[in-house]
């Protein structure tokens, strides 16, 4: 089945910089990468997807690369702000058997002021 | 537009017994999908439900058992329930089952004692 690697497990920036989070797949029908933001206590949240046709994807201050050779994805945050501050998952889709989302363990992305 | 709700909240229950989760789908979704979510982890796929039947199925044992309704809602049902089973209990729905958009609900916080 599908593995998802999600690095780094905890990432602390300032105000103000860039945030960026790395993630591995082993599946190369792998074709669906979402990625989630959830705030403590509370529901994942999706906020931005990539497909396996689209090398990258942009929506305001985040945006997502794909590398389907490499198998690899980034989301990538600018001009954080302290409302960044969340744990942030990848997901990979792969089809097949099992028609679920494989999810990395997380990133917790810390804003400093 | 109404969001993914589940039901219960939170839970206790002891081994040995069996609980039933229930999720209502986003309004306009027809597929419902079960996740399992360690403390401290990402979510782990259980099983995904499209047209009242099973669509797929990840790494669980057969205890782990659903059902989907004519109006798309969803139950998840667990038998003889152990330790290990403690978790958050998410559900999310999407349009169709095949790598698209999840959208999840609050969970349902389950404790085993």
């Amino acid at each position: 089945g599908e593995n998802v690697e999600q690095h780094p497990s905890t990432l602390s920036v300032q105000e103000g910089d860039s945030a960026v989070i790395k993630c591995t797949y082993s599946d190369s029908a792998s074709n669906y990468f979402p990625w989630y933001k959830q705030e403590l206590g509370k529901r994942p949240q999706l906020i931005i997807d990539i497909r396996s046709n689209v090398g990258e994807k942009k929506d305001q201050r985040i945006a997502v690369t794909l590398n389907k050779t490499a198998k690899h994805f980034s989301l990538h945050i600018t001009e954080t702000q302290p409302e960044d501050s969340a744990v942030y998952f990848c997901a990979a889709y792969s089809g097949g058997g099992a028609d679920g989302l494989t999810f990395g363990k997380g990133t917790h992305l810390i804003i400093q002021p | 537009e109404t969001g993914v709700t589940q039901s219960p909240t939170h839970l206790i229950k002891t081994r040995g017994q069996q609980v039933t989760l229930r999720c209502s789908s986003q309004s306009g979704h027809n597929t419902v999908s079960w996740y399992q979510q360690a403390l401290g982890q990402g979510p782990q796929f259980i099983f995904q439900y499209y047209r009242e039947e099973e669509n797929g199925r990840g790494n669980f044992p057969p205890r782990f058992s659903g059902l989907q309704f004519p109006n798309y809602s969803s139950e998840l049902n667990v038998n003889a329930l152990e330790l290990d089973d403690s978790a958050l209990y998410l559900c999310a729905s999407s349009f169709g089952g095949e790598g698209q958009p999840q959208h999840f609900g609050d969970g349902t916080r389950l404790s085993i004692l």
